[in-house]
């Protein structure tokens, strides 16, 4: 099972419009949680991070949200544009000294932004 | 410099053909990462080169293999792949710093495998 889940699956919003996307995650012991923008065919380029000790981090017209108690995650866009179509992913990082299995990557929103 | 970059951008290849996909970072960093990703799916881990130490997922093929010729170099060559290995393939870099790590990711290179 998924330790990193992602709503919805995938979003249509008319341009102008805001939106939110959440991510629930149940790994632990956790370190930072963060989300990435990714466009079609091209490498995923983070938006913010956040620590367990961070509530809110703002990048432009992006916020994420964390609650560490319920282990959930939000990113909010806001006046979103065309620009903004892209699969948005959530990807938490576990406290481990292995390289491997560090970082755990939910499946993505897909968000399509039309006029 | 906070970027990793990896060529090529595109590749077709067919399935008895050897190649080698490029990746390259000048921040320094001394962990590495390739990663496979199909459409609409998250990325999987393939390899991590980790303070000149290579960690393998034991369930990728053979027919991939890493080399890392110097800290800032990543490579991985290709022999003799099937067409359900079509992806695109994420070279990525890390430091942690102050207890954070961050990776940084390349643009990818989308292969297809005819």
């Amino acid at each position: 099972k998924n330790q990193v889940e992602q709503s919805p699956q995938s979003l249509i919003i008319l341009e102008g419009k805001n939106c939110t996307l959440q991510c629930n995650y149940t790994v632990s012991p956790f370190s930072n949680l963060r989300w990435y923008k990714q466009d079609t065919g091209r490498g995923p380029v983070s938006l913010t991070i956040m620590t367990f000790s961070e509530n809110t981090k703002s990048n432009g017209r992006y916020t994420a949200t964390l609650d560490a108690d319920t282990k959930q995650s939000s990113l909010h866009i806001t006046a979103s544009q065309l620009s903004d179509s892209a699969s948005y992913i959530c990807v938490v990082s576990v406290v481990t000294t292995d390289s491997w299995g560090k970082l755990q990557f939910g499946a993505g929103t897909q968000v399509v932004v039309t006029p | 410099d906070t970027e990793v970059t990896q060529t090529p951008k595109h590749l077709v290849m067919g399935m008895t053909n050897k190649k080698s996909l490029k990746c390259e970072q000048h921040m320094g960093h001394r962990a590495m990462y390739w990663y496979k990703q199909k459409a609409k799916k998250p990325p999987e881990l393939m390899f991590v080169y980790s303070y000149e130490k290579l960690s393998i997922n034991e369930s990728v093929p053979s027919r991939f293999s890493p080399e890392c010729p110097n800290s800032s170099l990543l490579n991985l060559h290709l022999h003799a792949l099937q067409p359900e290995d079509s992806a695109l393939y994420l070279c990525a870099s890390s430091q942690e710093t102050g207890g954070v790590e961050t990776q940084y990711f390349g643009p990818g290179t989308r292969l297809l495998v005819l």
